[in-house]
This record gives C-alpha cells, sequence and structure tokens, in this order.
C-alpha cells in the first residue's frame, strides 16, 4: 500500500533553533518527492522537489534530504523564525508512463515557533 | 513564480443552495487541475483530477454528482458544489501542474473556506 508517513506530528522549537522533519514513504515506483508549507488557512507553497537522483536540495534555510534506498526524506530548518509556524508536508508522486503520476500526502507536521 | 488564483477566498450559503469555486492559472497553460478539500489540522484529501476538455476523474468516495468539476479551458476549472449542506463545509484548493516532464511543478490555489448554514 502506498503512503506517506511524517514525524513528529507536532513539534514546537524556540526562535533560531534548527529542527529536522521527517518523511518515510512506501510510495511505488517512485517519482519525485516534495515538501510544501501551508500556513494556516492558505494554500500550500512549494519548498522543494527532489527527484530519484537528487540526494539533497536547499531552498534558503530549508535543506531537504532525500535517501531512495530506504525510503527516507528530511527537512531541515536551520535558524528558525517566527514565521516558519506552519504545517510542512511531505508529497511523494508515484511515476506512471512519461507523466507525473498519482500524489500521495503525508499528514503534515505542525511545527509552531515561540519566541 | 507560477500563479492559481482560486475565487472566492471564502463563502457562506444556505443549505440546499450550489456553490461554484473557481481555480485559474494565471501565467501559465494547465492541462491538468486538481481538487482537494482539507478538515481542520488534516492534510489534503484528493477529490477529483481535472483534465482539459474531458471528464474529470474522481476519487473513491466523493460523489460525482455533488461535486461537479468542469475543465472547460486550459486555465480554468470550476468546483460546483450542489445541493450544498453543513457536513459539505470544507476548506477547498485546487492545483495545477504548470510544465511537462516527470518532474512538473505543482501550484497551489490559496483555498476557498466553504461553510453551510
Amino acid at each position: 500500500k502506498n503512503q506517506v508517513e511524517q514525524s513528529p506530528q507536532s513539534l514546537i522549537i524556540l526562535e533560531g533553533k534548527n529542527c529536522t522533519l521527517q518523511c518515510n514513504y512506501t510510495v511505488s515506483p517512485f517519482s519525485n518527492l516534495r515538501w510544501y508549507k501551508q500556513d494556516t488557512g492558505r494554500g500550500p507553497v512549494s519548498l522543494t522537489i527532489m527527484t530519484f537522483s537528487e540526494n539533497t536540495k536547499s531552498n534558503g534555510r530549508y535543506t531537504a534530504t532525500l535517501d531512495a534506498d530506504t525510503k527516507q526524506s528530511s527537512l531541515h530548518i536551520t535558524a528558525s523564525q517566527l514565521s516558519d509556524s506552519a504545517s510542512y508536508i511531505c508529497v511523494v508522486s508515484a511515476e506512471r508512463g512519461s507523466t507525473l503520476g498519482r500524489l500521495y500526502f503525508g499528514r503534515g507536521t505542525q511545527l509552531t515557533v515561540w519566541p | 513564480g507560477a500563479v492559481v488564483s482560486q475565487h472566492p477566498s471564502w463563502v457562506i450559503c444556505k443549505s440546499g443552495t450550489s456553490v461554484k469555486i473557481e481555480c485559474r492559472s494565471l501565467d501559465f497553460q494547465a492541462t491538468t487541475m486538481f481538487w482537494y478539500r482539507q478538515f481542520p489540522k488534516q492534510s489534503l484529501m484528493l477529490m477529483a483530477t481535472s483534465n482539459e476538455g474531458s471528464k474529470a476523474t474522481y476519487e473513491q468516495g466523493v460523489e460525482k454528482d455533488k461535486f461537479l468539476i468542469n475543465h472547460a479551458s486550459l486555465t480554468l476549472s470550476t468546483l460546483t458544489v450542489t445541493s450544498a449542506h453543513p457536513e459539505d463545509s470544507s476548506f477547498y484548493i485546487c492545483s495545477a501542474r504548470g510544465g511537462a516532464g516527470r518532474t512538473g511543478e505543482l501550484f497551489f490555489g490559496e483555498g476557498s473556506r466553504l461553510t453551510v448554514l
């Protein structure tokens, strides 16, 4: 069964600290993995997208890693800011021919950054 | 980056009425758009996949007669919630696939919050 599991479910950190969010998946065949940030009441915004051959990708203070062998990904946030408080969603795409296949969503990690 | 616009951003309606939500890709052509539903503190749930010029593909458990989807052009898809009831109150989000190839980016709209009284 194709699934995407994220941990922790929620996380509270102090401003300026670093944190790492985890995403494990069983989606096969794998096409790509995306991390999105969703502020409350808003649509998700893309942070990174990684394909099978990519191990790490950065976007400012966000760094995503991917281990396609163990089917694990992480999102590392450096020097957190209050504005980082949001839900972070891991989305894995299954490969289907040459087009973007079905998407599988994790439940998200709710991050709260305290001053 | 590419922008996907949803309208209205929030709507309140009486039970039994129908509500239409629009999803537009503003600066790119989207051959495929997706509609999601999201309950509080839950992840997005895919409702249907909308391909331009053809019938939408609905996920299991989603009533196609209840949630009418039209994708008449490469930049516009609409979701109509027919005969809305309070249990249809939710946050509805669309996304549009831009570009081509396996890593085509996926852009989300800002969402539309529906409240049925």
